[in-house]
């Protein structure tokens, strides 16, 4: 079935170290990718995003890897900061449709 | 761009009664979605809109729920009794693409309904 599994739930890091969180999606027909932020009691707002013609996409301390024959993404935070504390969120298109599976979310908190 | 406005931003009702979310999707968009966010579920797909037409609405919960889109700038999602199991937070998304979803989805404020 439609599944996007992400991990992991929670992650803490020092401020300064990365981080990093990993997704992986069923589907092989899945060609986009995005990867949303989420402050508490505010709405997700896209951070990077990739499509399956490209392995790696990078903006500043962000970039998010895809490996397509393990069906599997990650996005990778560097030199973290107390702001990049929120919820993070991948997805993934399914079957040439327009739904998007989002996956269940981790919690990133840097500490300073 | 003012992005995708939603109202009300909190919604407070007693169980039994109607409840209606409205959303103003961004100018030129022309797919829509209703999501529902809760802590157990996350991020769920209720209903999308492809120029203003239904296309799939599997993700409706029930028949209590129903949502329109009379033109490409306003859409509503009604919820007809409440049920305190409806409690969650609806977002409204908007986004410029056809069946296949590579576009970014831009997302509303969200409206926070407690039904009690």
């Amino acid at each position: 079935g439609e599944n996007v599994e992400q991990h992991p739930s929670t992650l803490s890091v020092q401020e300064g170290d990365s981080a990093v969180i990993k997704c992986t999606y069923s589907d092989s027909a899945s060609n986009y990718f995005p990867w949303y932020k989420q402050e508490l009691g505010k709405r997700p707002q896209l951070i990077i995003d990739i499509r399956s013609n490209v392995g790696e996409k990078k903006d500043q301390r962000i970039a998010v890897t895809l490996n397509k024959t393990a069906k599997h993404f990650s996005l990778h935070i560097t030199e973290t900061q107390p702001e990049d504390s929120a919820v993070y969120f991948c997805a993934a298109s399914m079957r040439s449709s327009y739904k998007l599976i989002f996956g269940s979310g981790t919690r990133l908190l840097v500490r300073p | 761009d003012a992005g995708v406005i939603q109202s009300p931003r909190h919604e407070v009702t007693e169980m039994g009664q109607e409840v209606t979310l409205r959303c103003k999707p961004i100018s030129g968009h022309n797919s829509l979605f209703w999501y529902r966010q809760t802590m157990m579920r996350g991020l769920e797909l209720l209903i999308y809109f492809n120029n203003n037409v239904p296309i799939d609405d599997s993700g409706m919960p029930e028949d209590r729920f129903s949502a329109k889109m009379p033109n490409a700038s306003f859409s509503t999602l009604k919820i007809q009794p409440s049920e305190p199991r409806d409690s969650a937070v609806y977002f409204c998304a908007s986004s410029f693409g056809g069946q296949v979803a590579n576009s970014p989805l831009h997302f509303g404020n969200g409206t926070r309904l407690t039904v009690t």
